[in-house]
């Protein structure tokens, strides 16, 4: 039931881009995004609330496509303070309220 | 000013004991969380209460009991600590349920030896 993220894990260089999916095996009424770097909690990032809507922070910008039950969220040109770990966290609404962080993406930029 | 803030920041028990983690935010949010970041780093929730009342209540041990003595504050009350216990127990707030951002505290490292 937790939905999946890919990949797992991921290097960069600074200035590369990245994308990390979000698959659901339920249907999904929104999005969140958040980043935990190593020993803090984690910050959100963006929420996504309809099919097809993207949104844009900076370089980071994500999109949500609810038919395929999935999110991706999008680094351009990196820097080094993008490393962490991402979560995306959905919300369920069929039946009772339910909110699922997904699995993670650890990612690490180097200079 | 701490927006949500938690105590202790870690705390080392011995199984069997029973613990508290108090929680408090002062956003003026009306949706408090605690969630469970284990070892391999996944994050669950466990609790959530909307105005005071319990909205979610995910498959957590009967041990586990979340107190809500008004909306700035949600504490977390474990009795009988076990081995797998051990973990970050994070709170977080939000305005509402779903549609807000997620605030968290800082969280709280249980060891349970």
């Amino acid at each position: 039931q937790q939905p999946v993220q890919s990949p797992q894990a991921v290097i960069l260089r600074e200035g590369e881009d990245a994308v990390i999916n979000c698959s659901s095996s339920k249907a999904l009424y929104s999005v969140h995004w958040y980043r935990q770097k190593h020993g803090e909690a984690p910050v959100f990032l963006m929420i996504l609330l309809k099919g097809g809507e993207q949104k844009g922070h900076e370089k980071i910008s994500a999109s949500f496509n609810e038919k395929k039950q999935q999110s991706s969220l999008y680094l351009t040109a990196s820097q080094l303070s993008y490393s962490g770990t991402y979560f995306c966290g959905t919300e369920l609404r069929s039946g009772t309220y339910k909110y699922i962080f997904g699995t993670g993406t650890r990612l690490k930029v180097l200079a | 000013d701490t927006a949500v803030s938690q105590t202790p920041k870690y705390l080392v028990t011995q199984m069997g004991n029973d613990k508290s983690i108090k929680c408090e935010q002062n956003l003026g949010h009306d949706t408090m969380y605690w969630y469970k970041q284990d070892s391999k780093k996944f994050l669950k929730i466990m609790f959530s209460y909307n105005n005071k009342e319990l909205i979610i209540n995910e498959t957590v041990p009967n041990r586990f009991s979340p107190k809500s003595p008004d909306k700035a504050h949600l504490n977390l009350h474990i009795n009988s600590l076990e081995l797998g216990d051990s973990a970050v127990y994070f709170c977080a707030s939000s305005p509402g349920t779903g549609d807000y951002e997620q605030y968290f505290g800082p969280g709280t490292r249980l060891t349970v030896t």
